[in-house]
């Protein structure tokens, strides 16, 4: 069964840094593309990147909103991704959630972890 | 930037068929996918590359793809199928877009 753990979240004040970590279970870590969603309280699904596997040179693509400030990673070895955010904004805060997509060769998010709230507050 | 549009909610009675619709752009040269999501919980995905039903996702929900709007439909509407409902698709290969959701409520 696939299971995907998001951990990491928090308080933390604007222009601070937080990282969030994605740790998986149930399949074969390295072999998927891992992404990042977040939703602000009471707002909609907003996607924030995603890093492909090591077959594909472990490249990142990011949302407009984030890129130069958020930073994907990730270590096959503990089949663990990472979401490195640092110059937070209030607008920032959010639920994030990591996603692996189904398998096939069409990327669609199928699995999704419960969530970390990450509140960016003075 | 490539945009999703969505009704911001849409109402059935229990037992009847609900439509919601995802406009943009020539929408029906992309797949698109349906997530569920109910208050409190994390998005189930509901339908992908517009049609297909992952396992476990009743047969009540169907979807279809053609020219600039996608459409989720949900036979027999039941009272556990009031959530958010959310259309994404893929603008250009590398950036992931939804639309801004549809709140179902059965009633």
């Amino acid at each position: 069964e696939v299971q995907l753990v998001e951990s990491g979240g928090g308080l933390v004040q604007p222009g601070r840094s937080l990282r969030l970590s994605c740790t998986a279970s149930g399949f074969t870590f390295g072999d998927y593309v891992m992404s990042w969603f977040r939703q602000a309280p009471g707002k909609g699904l907003e996607w924030v990147g995603f890093i492909r596997g090591k077959a594909y040179g472990g490249t990142t693509e990011y949302a407009a909103s984030v890129k130069g400030r958020f930073t994907i990673s990730r270590d096959d070895s503990k089949s663990i991704a990472y979401l490195q955010m640092n110059s937070l904004k209030t607008e920032d805060t959010a639920v994030y959630y990591c996603t692996r997509p189904g398998s096939g060769w069409y990327m669609y998010f199928q699995h999704w972890g419960q969530g970390t709230l990450v509140t960016v507050s003075s | 930037s490539y945009e999703l549009t969505q009704p911001p909610s849409v109402s059935v009675s229990p037992g009847q068929t609900a439509s919601i619709t995802c406009s943009g752009d020539k929408l029906g040269d992309k797949y698109v996918c349906w997530f569920q999501q109910k208050s409190g919980q994390s998005p189930v995905l509901v339908i992908y590359q517009d049609s297909k039903r992952p396992s476990g996702i009743p047969e009540r929900f169907s979807g279809s793809n053609s020219g600039n709007t996608a459409t989720l439909t949900i036979s027999g509407t039941q009272a556990m199928d009031e959530a958010d409902y959310y259309c994404q698709a893929w603008d250009s290969n590398t950036h992931v877009v939804f639309g801004g959701g549809t709140k179902l409520t059965v009633l």
